[in-house]
């Protein structure tokens, strides 16, 4: 079965620099949500989307920012890259009327900044 | 105060030895809630959904708790593979997910 799509899987940037983290949902599924896990964390939501509409924001910075296309992807782009900025950000999607269903992850990007 | 807390662990456990530990949550507007799984570094992956009634699935069986607000699971006969973070999610009613910190368990020989 198709799963959550994450792309690139790792990325090596230099401070400063920018970068965009793409994700594919499971076909149909109409919400996506982007978390940030740094080292012995736990994942801290950053923003979601709803039928290509920004439904809700965490603790994204200014700095970044992401949408949903037409096809339900979305892109996390991220600018003036600090070395705090080094985590796994992973990508969730799940059905939004579906309530008693469950998100789907992907394998997450692993982003160092250098 | 977060909106979903889960004691951090780790619980170190011997191997088929039981071990159980909850989730509180804050927001009794929360509609549906999950425990997932997460290995060293990777996605989350569902282990079950908490139905209302308690569910069981092998050895893991979480429950539900409305009134005191939290989800428990235990594991039984606890395995070495069983080793991982298990992370406490909550759906509220406008969709959005809550994460708790997840809580380290360690299976030893």
């Amino acid at each position: 079965a198709a799963g959550v799509i994450q792309s690139p899987r790792h990325l090596i940037k230099e401070k400063r620099e920018t970068a965009t983290l793409k994700c594919y949902p499971i076909p149909r599924h109409d919400t996506v949500y982007w978390y940030q896990q740094g080292p012995g964390q736990d994942p801290q939501f950053l923003i979601s989307f709803y039928e290509k509409m920004q439904s809700d924001k965490g603790s994204i910075p200014d700095r970044f920012s992401a949408q949903q296309f037409s096809d339900y992807h979305s892109e996390l782009n991220m600018s003036s890259l600090e070395l705090g900025d080094s985590a796994l950000y992973f990508c969730a999607s799940s059905a939004y009327r579906e309530m008693n269903t469950e998100a789907f992850f992907g394998q997450g990007t692993r982003l160092t900044v250098v | 105060r977060k909106e979903v807390e889960q004691d951090p662990g780790p619980f170190n456990v011997p191997e088929g030895a039981t071990v159980a530990f909850n989730c509180t949550y804050s927001n009794s507007a929360s509609q549906s809630f999950f425990w997932y799984r997460q290995d060293c570094r990777k996605e989350p992956k569902l282990l079950m959904s908490v139905y209302s009634s308690g569910n069981e699935d092998g050895r893991f069986t979480a429950q539900l708790n409305r009134a005191s607000q939290y989800i428990s699971l235990l594991i039984r006969d606890s395995k070495l593979s069983d080793s991982a973070t298990y992370l406490c999610v909550l759906r509220d009613s406008w969709g959005k997910l809550q994460f708790g910190a997840g809580t380290q368990v360690v299976v030893t020989p």
